[in-house]
């Protein structure tokens, strides 16, 4: 199965600050990569498909790049609501897997 | 107005079975993959498994191949999973979602979910 790490595992920002997430795969997925947020007692929320496609309804402050091995996820400038978990899958072949999760934390 | 239900979940003995039922409403179940996703208490998502909206493909994670069988009632609208030989590390949150990439393969776009059950292996 592929390896999804992501890093850091968790990271302490302040609002109006810019994050990047990164997610390095064990192998090629193409761009088959997918972003989700997660905050406690609640179903993930789809961010990003397609390694940088934005999901609709999701702010534009979000943003995914990258393909092959290495992906990010940025932030431009941290809104209160944001302060969650994060999520890298690939979609690229079973068993899809997801990264071990970035915790987002207010500093 | 799309919704995932799940149920089935709670206490269960180590080697014992359960079932899980994920009643969809709002759309054309039919039409669309689905996917099982778990979290266990205070770690990260696994993707559990996967069926085409015919039901007839279907993927597994390693971890529950052999063990659970992924299966989906078209003309109930509902997605299930049986999960046998319970093991104190199936204990999870199971989410039910739907994949929205049309393809009969699946893909990693899951716009809506469940609320989720919560599974518990133990003696």
């Amino acid at each position: 199965a592929i390896q999804m790490t992501q890093s850091p595992s968790s990271l302490s920002a302040s609002v109006g600050d810019r994050v990047t997430i990164t997610c390095r795969a064990s192998q090629g997925v193409r761009i088959d990569l997918a972003w989700y947020q997660q905050t406690p007692g609640k179903a993930p929320k789809l961010l990003i498909y397609g390694a940088s496609s934005l999901q609709s309804g999701v702010p534009s402050r979000f943003s995914g790049s990258g393909s092959g091995t290495d992906f990010t996820l940025t932030i431009s400038s941290l809104q209160p609501e944001d302060f969650a978990t994060y999520y890298c899958l690939q979609d690229f072949i079973y068993p899809f897997t997801f990264g071990q999760g970035t915790k987002l934390e207010i500093k | 107005q799309v919704h995932l239900v799940e149920s089935g979940g709670g206490v269960v003995q180590p080697g014992r079975s359960l079932r899980l039922s994920c009643a969809a409403s709002g759309f054309t179940f039919s039409s669309y993959a689905m996917h099982w996703v778990r979290q266990a208490p205070g770690k990260g998502l696994e993707w559990v498994a996967f069926i085409s909206y015919d039901g007839s493909n279907k993927y597994y994670a390693d971890s529950v191949k052999g063990q659970f069988i992924i299966s989906r009632d078209n003309s109930k609208n509902t997605l299930y999973v049986q999960m046998n030989s319970l093991r104190a590390e199936d204990t999870a949150v199971y989410y039910c979602a739907r994949d929205e990439a049309g393809d009969y393969n699946g893909s990693g776009k899951w716009v809506y979910w469940g609320q989720g059950t919560l599974v518990t292996v133990s003696s």
